[in-house]
């Protein structure tokens, strides 16, 4: 079945434990990106990658990092979360970025941040 | 900074009642996308509209884009309870999706 897969899919954790949700696709896509959702503020992406080795800073990439090391992986880290990063997020992949793609989405993960 | 704003933010009417939601912009898009989210999973694409002016139907649903490419609605007729949702719209522009805030839609039976 294709589909993109995230873990976890709840976390609470404590300022500054640095952690890391993985994103897994198996539809072999080229492009994929994080999205951090919030009440009234609607899907802000963090970063997105365009393929292996390639990536870039969306609207709000402060306080994140990530990775493409391979096509189908694009973890997402937080070297020192804080409260203002709970949130829920969402990885999401499509074929390629041109125009109409179709933007896959995983489950999403809850990040609470004490 | 690229805005999609969309209205109304929260809709809640009976069944078998018809509405409309709103996407605008101020930016042109190349094309615009019609997302619904239920509670607990990641948003599923509905449509995509590329051509000014463009109609697609999807049974009840209707999409049209703007002869600007600046501006979308979503019409549904005969609202049923399986509408609700978080219904969003996506315009692409330089490798990124620009997402409005959503519209929440409750139907009630």
């Amino acid at each position: 079945e294709a589909q993109v897969t995230q873990n976890p899919r709840y976390l609470i954790t404590v300022t500054g434990k640095k952690l890391t949700v993985t994103c897994s696709q198996n539809m072999n896509h080229e492009y994929m990106s994080w999205y951090r959702q919030d009440p009234g503020l609607g899907l802000r992406q963090i970063y997105y990658s365009m393929n292996v080795e390639v990536t870039d800073k969306g609207d709000v990439p402060e306080g994140y990092k990530v990775s493409r090391k391979e096509k189908r992986n694009f973890p997402l880290i937080l070297e020192s979360p804080s409260p203002n990063q709970t949130s829920l997020y969402f990885c999401a992949s499509s074929r390629d970025f041109r125009v109409g793609e179709t933007q896959y989405f995983g489950p999403g993960t809850r990040l609470l941040v004490l | 900074t690229q805005l999609l704003e969309q209205s109304p933010q929260f809709l809640s009417i009976q069944e078998g009642e018809n509405l409309t939601v709103y996407c605008n912009s101020s930016s042109v898009f190349s094309s615009l996308q019609w997302y619904r989210q239920e509670p607990g999973e990641g948003p599923v694409l509905l449509v995509t509209v590329v051509t000014g002016g463009e109609v697609k139907k999807l049974k009840r649903l209707t999409f049209q884009f703007g002869d600007a490419r600046k501006d979308s609605s979503l019409h549904i007729t005969a609202a049923q309870p399986g509408d609700t949702g978080l219904y969003l719209c996506a315009g692409d522009s330089n490798y990124q999706l620009i997402w409005g805030a959503g519209t929440k839609l409750i139907i009630k039976p």
